[in-house]
């Protein structure tokens, strides 16, 4: 059985403050993938990360990708309350089809408050 | 920007009834994915769609769930025979083939609600 877990499942933050997310897990991933949901909606896609030791950064949010490729962080640096939402990580499994079905974390849910 | 869509945003069924959730996937792409999330719980994966047959299922998708792309563009799930537990979000994906192709992008999510 696939799982991931992620750490926090609530964090409830100030403005300014920086934040890291964790996503673990016991299984390698081909890639892994985080995604923000909002009440109600799909889960829309932040950023891919593939290759282990992996960093990508997306304005104040940077991602790291494990060496080992089983975990994953999101650090958030000076969160505004915009960032306010449910950050999901998903990991995937290439097939020999070329399909990577997603399983999913758990979620942390992040509050920034003003 | 492409997007995926789906339809109806919210659907209210009888238990034992038939239902259609509908998806049409973002154009040029060629995987397609069904998903659904309980409420309070987290994203499931159902089933995997490539060159028009199943490329893999989950433990969830039983003989009540079928999956069929009748056209070029539209993509659905159905259920033959509701059940309560069958309330959900149901979200329909879609990834594109090649470099970047293991990317997967969702739809707004279809409320299925059986009573």
């Amino acid at each position: 059985t696939q799982l991931l877990e992620q750490s926090p499942q609530f964090l409830s933050i100030q403005e300014g403050e920086n934040l890291t997310v964790y996503c673990n897990s016991s299984s390698v991933f081909s890639s892994l993938q985080w995604y923000r949901q909002e009440p109600g909606e799909g889960p829309v896609l932040l950023v891919t990360v593939v290759t282990g030791g992996e960093v990508k950064k997306l304005k104040r949010l940077t991602f790291q990708f494990g060496d080992a490729r089983k975990d994953s962080s999101l650090h958030i640096t000076a969160a505004q309350p915009g960032d306010t939402g449910l950050y999901l990580c998903a990991g995937a499994w290439f097939l020999r089809t070329g399909a990577n079905n997603l399983f999913f974390g758990t979620g942390t849910r992040l509050t920034v408050i003003p | 920007e492409p997007e995926v869509t789906q339809t109806p945003s919210h659907q209210v069924t009888q238990m034992g009834q038939e239902v259609i959730l509908r998806c049409v996937p973002i154009s040029n792409h060629l995987y397609f994915y069904w998903y659904r999330q309980i409420l309070g719980q987290k994203v499931e994966f159902l089933v995997s769609f490539y060159n028009n047959e199943i490329s893999e299922k989950s433990e969830i998708f039983d003989d009540q769930f079928s999956v069929e792309r009748p056209d070029g563009s539209n993509f659905t799930l159905k259920i033959r025979s509701t059940k309560l537990e069958d309330s959900a979000m149901y979200f329909c994906a879609s990834s594109a083939t090649g470099t970047g192709g293991y990317e997967q992008y969702f739809g707004p999510g279809t409320r299925l609600t059986v009573t």
